[in-house]
């Protein structure tokens, strides 16, 4: 599975988008983009995951660059609660079974 | 819904103790999954149940037993515990993706609250 880059801590005021970036660029054609989050001690949660197109769910959106070697997760309106450690991970796809291998993430500090 | 349940919740075992971390989810999932963390660093996947009645190694295997004792439980077994392995440990469940047009279906894992083990 590709090696992800991403900044160990950003700051976000509450309100503001939260831009999260993150670099793979070893990623092969049929690996996919996820992302995670893990809220202070407790498991971690899933945000979303992506190929090559951008996707949006109800909690934030994924933007992957064309040459996929890069992708930013976007929080589009931040709050005192998405205040995390998030984790970019790539992966072929879920198939029997779903081997996530986690990096050290982005702290994110969302301040009032 | 309780999802993934992990007990107990904390634990402190001494230098070659045993000690049997349980994991039961209630969503049917096939594959579950045991990972540790330790102090500032992401989860290291220990062992893996792709499905009932199979088990197979993940990144940090040594140390560790696991059992998929049905479709419900997965255990991870400590036989001779060290201090090494003192971390918080998180057990996961997921079902099968399958692939609806151009995307594969969402199918994240789902992770327990954890066990913090230390061990002295």
């Amino acid at each position: 599975d590709a090696k992800t880059t991403q900044p160990p801590s950003m700051d976000c005021a509450e309100g503001r988008a939260a831009n999260l970036p993150c670099n793979h660029s070893t990623i092969s054609g049929n690996e996919y983009v996820y992302w995670y989050r893990q809220i202070h001690s407790q498991g971690p949660q899933y945000i979303i995951h992506g190929l090559k197109n951008n996707e949006t769910n109800e909690m934030a959106s994924l933007i992957i660059t064309e040459d996929r070697k890069s992708s930013t997760l976007i929080l589009p309106h931040a709050t005192l609660r998405d205040t995390a450690v998030y984790y970019c991970i790539v992966r072929v796809a879920p198939g029997v079974a779903d081997k996530l291998i986690f990096g050290t993430g982005t702290r994110l500090q969302v301040f009032p | 819904n309780a999802g993934v349940t992990q007990t107990p919740k904390f634990q402190v075992l001494k230098t070659g103790q045993s000690m049997t971390l349980q994991c039961a989810q209630d969503m049917n999932h096939n594959s579950m999954y045991w990972y540790r963390q330790d102090p500032g660093m992401g989860l290291r996947l220990i062992y893996y149940s792709a499905s009932e009645g199979t088990t197979d190694k993940g990144e940090v295997p040594n140390g560790y037993n696991v059992s998929r004792l049905n479709k419900r439980e997965f255990s991870l077994r400590l036989e001779s515990a060290a201090p090494s392995q003192t971390s918080v440990y998180f057990c996961a469940s997921s079902e099968r993706g399958v692939r609806t047009g151009r995307l594969h279906s969402n199918q994240p894992q789902h992770f327990g609250d954890g066990t913090r083990l230390s061990i002295l």
